[in-house]
């Protein structure tokens, strides 16, 4: 079974510039999975920042953009702020409607 | 916008059925797929499937055995039905919408803890 991967942790200073990943353990993300990306806060229910590779959800800041980078999906993140520190989820099409999961990357802001 | 709000018992018992509503409200439910969402304590996300607002459904292949999905039009609702639970389920379910237009998960609700204990 093909396991979606993702950094289990990050790190980025205030005002830099992140990029997270999504990949495969066997084989490579293009727009055909239509890769989603969502962003988690203790406590809270996820929030969906990118659907479709690289269209932005309804009032996420153009700071977080989406795109295919080599084999992966990527979430940028340009001019990180402090309450950017969040856990990061990836969402990707399998095929035949089967959605699978990363298992998501702890960004800390410092 | 699309609001959903997720209602349905918060403990069950082992080797009972978990059911759970999302009643949908802000948006058609003929214009969206519906998926379940859940995490379990300190974990991250698993999708459990979709239904569509013929009723059609797919699930996780790994929870396919166990679990049931339905809709219900007239009342802007759709339900998830968990079987033969085990502390393994307990976890926060999410209900959630595909995004306008497009495929994954745009809207989510603001999610339901379900325990399962004797």
């Amino acid at each position: 079974q093909t396991v979606v991967t993702q950094e289990p942790s990050f790190s980025v200073s205030p005002g830099g510039t992140v990029t997270l990943t999504c990949g495969l353990s066997s084989g490579s993300v293009s727009t055909s999975y239509y890769p989603n990306w969502f962003q988690q806060t203790p406590g809270q229910a996820p929030r969906t920042l990118i659907y479709n590779t690289d269209t932005r959800s309804s009032g996420v800041p153009d700071r977080f953009s989406g795109s295919i980078l080599g084999n992966k999906a990527a979430l940028t993140i340009t001019g990180a702020q402090a309450d950017d520190d969040s856990h990061y989820y990836c969402l990707l099409h399998m095929g035949a409607g089967i959605w699978v999961f990363g298992g998501g990357t702890k960004l800390t802001v410092l | 916008q699309v609001q959903l709000q997720e209602s349905g018992p918060g403990l069950v018992k082992p080797s009972e059925t978990l059911s759970l509503t999302c009643t949908v409200s802000g948006g058609s439910i003929s214009s969206y797929y519906w998926s379940w969402i859940r995490q379990t304590p300190g974990k991250g996300l698993e999708w459990i499937g979709y239904v569509d607002y013929t009723g059609s459904a797919k699930y996780n292949p790994s929870l396919r055995s166990r679990v049931t999905m339905s809709i219900d039009t007239s009342k802007n609702q759709f339900s998830l039905r968990v079987h033969s639970v085990t502390a393994a389920d307990t976890a926060m379910y999410y209900c959630t919408s595909s995004p306008p237009g497009a495929y994954g998960v745009g809207y989510w609700g603001q999610g339901a803890l379900v325990t399962v204990s004797s």
